[in-house]
C-alpha cells in the first residue's frame, strides 16, 4: 500500500511556544490530506481537512488561527500548533488519500506532541 | 452528521476464540468503510477496506461484513492470538462529506 509519513514522530515543547509537524505521501499524489487528533484512551476526532492550494477547511470546535494548516504541493501538508499549552498535548495524525470516495485512506505513523 | 459507535467497547478472552466486533453508523450513504488496528501508543493499521457494493471483504483470520442499508459493520476474527491484542477502529467514509469518522474503538486483550 501507499506510504504516509510524519514529521517529528514525537515532540516536547514548553508552553507558548509554536510547532509544526509536516505530513507527506511518498509515493502517491494527495490533493486532500486530513489531520486528527486523539486523545488517550479516546478515538480519532477529526480535526481538519487540507486541501491542496486551498484553505484547510476545520471542524466545529476547532480552533483555525491555532492549528495553522498548509498544504502547499501534493505531497505535503504541515500543522502548526501556535501557542502551544499543556492542553494541546495529544497525539497526532495525518491521512493522505489517492483521491476522494472509493479511494483508501493511508494514514501517517502519528505525531505525539507533550507540552509542558 | 455522522455517528459511529463500537461494541463492546472492551473485550478480554483466552486465546483460540473466534471473536465478534460490532461497528454501528446513522448515516448509511458511506462510500466505503475501513477497520484499523491500533497498537498502544502507536499509529493506525489498515486491516480491511469494503465498498459500499460488496458484502464482505477477508484477510487471513479476518472477516468483515457490511450491511449499508442496516448502518452496520462486523469484524470477525477466527482463532484468535495474544498477537491479536489492540485497539480495533472502524470508520465509514461518508458520501456527502468526504470524510473518515471513527467509532469508539474495541479494545481486545486476548490471553494465553
Amino acid at each position: 500500500g501507499a506510504v504516509v509519513s510524519q514529521h517529528p514522530s514525537w515532540v516536547i515543547c514548553k508552553s507558548g511556544t509554536s510547532v509544526k509537524i509536516e505530513c507527506r505521501s511518498l509515493d502517491f499524489q494527495a490533493t486532500t490530506m486530513f489531520w486528527y487528533r486523539q486523545f488517550p484512551k479516546q478515538s480519532l476526532m477529526l480535526m481538519a481537512t487540507s486541501n491542496e492550494g486551498s484553505k484547510a477547511t476545520y471542524e466545529q470546535g476547532v480552533e483555525k488561527d491555532k492549528f495553522l494548516i498548509n498544504h502547499a504541493s501534493l505531497t505535503l501538508s504541515t500543522l502548526t500548533v501556535t501557542s502551544a499549552h499543556p492542553e494541546d498535548s495529544s497525539f497526532y495524525i495525518c491521512s493522505a488519500g489517492g483521491g476522494s470516495g472509493s479511494f483508501e485512506q493511508y494514514f501517517g505513523p502519528g505525531t505525539r506532541l507533550t507540552v509542558t | 452528521k455522522q455517528e459511529v459507535t463500537q461494541i463492546p467497547a472492551a473485550l478480554s478472552v483466552p486465546e483460540g476464540e473466534n471473536l465478534v466486533l460490532n461497528c454501528s453508523f446513522t448515516d448509511s450513504a458511506i462510500y466505503n468503510l475501513q477497520w484499523f488496528r491500533q497498537d498502544p501508543g502507536k499509529g493506525l493499521t489498515s486491516l480491511l477496506l469494503i465498498q459500499s457494493s460488496q458484502r464482505e471483504q477477508t484477510s487471513g483470520r479476518l472477516n468483515a461484513s457490511l450491511d449499508k442499508s442496516s448502518g452496520r459493520s462486523t469484524l470477525y476474527i477466527a482463532a484468535s492470538q495474544p498477537g491479536d491484542s489492540a485497539t480495533y477502529l472502524c470508520a465509514p467514509r461518508s458520501y456527502n462529506t468526504d470524510k473518515l469518522i471513527f467509532g469508539t474503538g474495541t479494545r481486545l486483550q486476548v490471553f494465553p
